[in-house]
């Protein structure tokens, strides 16, 4: 079945440090991926998707890009800020009544 | 546009003890969501609804629980009787138009079961 799996965490990093969370899949047909994040005491959001091989997705600085090739689908950042310190769900979803699929999340850390 | 609207947000309750939470989902939505998360077992399905209609409730662990969707605007997940290991934040969310768009989550309510 699909699966969804990113790198074990917590990440800890200083301010404006680079940031890379690794997340690949295993998926029949063409999923769509995505970031999603959860800070403290709330609910998950939506970071940024991607619906096809080699879109990219972005916001706040954020990126990945959907790679078909490597099964993977990367979050990106080049300069992290304290306030980016919450928890990353990397997952994948098509549409229909495909379920949707979580990986475990990665809880990340900034530091100043 | 109010978002996903959950309650309570905090709920200490007994062994034993009933426990309805409530959900009102996105205006418009038509696939509604609940999950469960814990440390242990990370984020978890329990059952979803599509137009009001239970379309898969496998997550569900066991016939403790049970959730219904009496129209587009409320459904409710029940847990009766309850057990210290229910304790969790559980998360309703909806959707238009199933998983391959953005779900949209409440806050959460945070259950222990004491």
């Amino acid at each position: 079945g699909d699966s969804v799996t990113q790198m074990e965490g917590p990440v800890t990093l200083s301010e404006e440090a680079c940031l890379t969370i690794n997340c690949t899949y295993t998926a029949t047909g063409y999923p769509s991926l995505f970031w999603y994040v959860q800070y403290p005491g709330e609910g998950l959001q939506l970071l940024l998707k991607a619906t096809k091989a080699d879109d990219k997705g972005s916001n706040k600085g954020f990126e990945a890009t959907y790679r078909k090739e490597t099964t993977s689908f990367h979050l990106e950042k080049g300069s992290v800020q304290v306030s980016d310190s919450a928890v990353y769900f990397c997952a994948l979803g098509g549409g229909g009544y495909q379920k949707v699929t979580f990986g475990t999340g990665t809880k990340l850390q900034v530091i100043p | 546009d109010a978002g996903v609207i959950q309650s309570p947000r905090h709920e200490v309750t007994e062994m034993g003890q009933e426990v309805t939470l409530r959900c009102k989902p996105i205006s418009g939505h038509d696939y509604l969501f609940w999950y469960r998360q814990t440390m242990m077992r990370g984020l978890e399905l329990l059952i979803y609804f599509n137009n009001n209609v239970p379309i898969d409730d496998s997550g569900m662990p066991e016939d403790r629980f049970s959730a219904k969707m009496p129209n587009a605007s409320f459904s409710t997940l029940k847990i009766q009787p309850s057990e210290p290991r229910d304790s969790a934040v559980y998360f309703c969310a909806s959707s238009l138009r199933g998983f391959g768009n953005t779900i949209y989550f409440g806050e959460g309510s945070w259950l222990t079961v004491v």
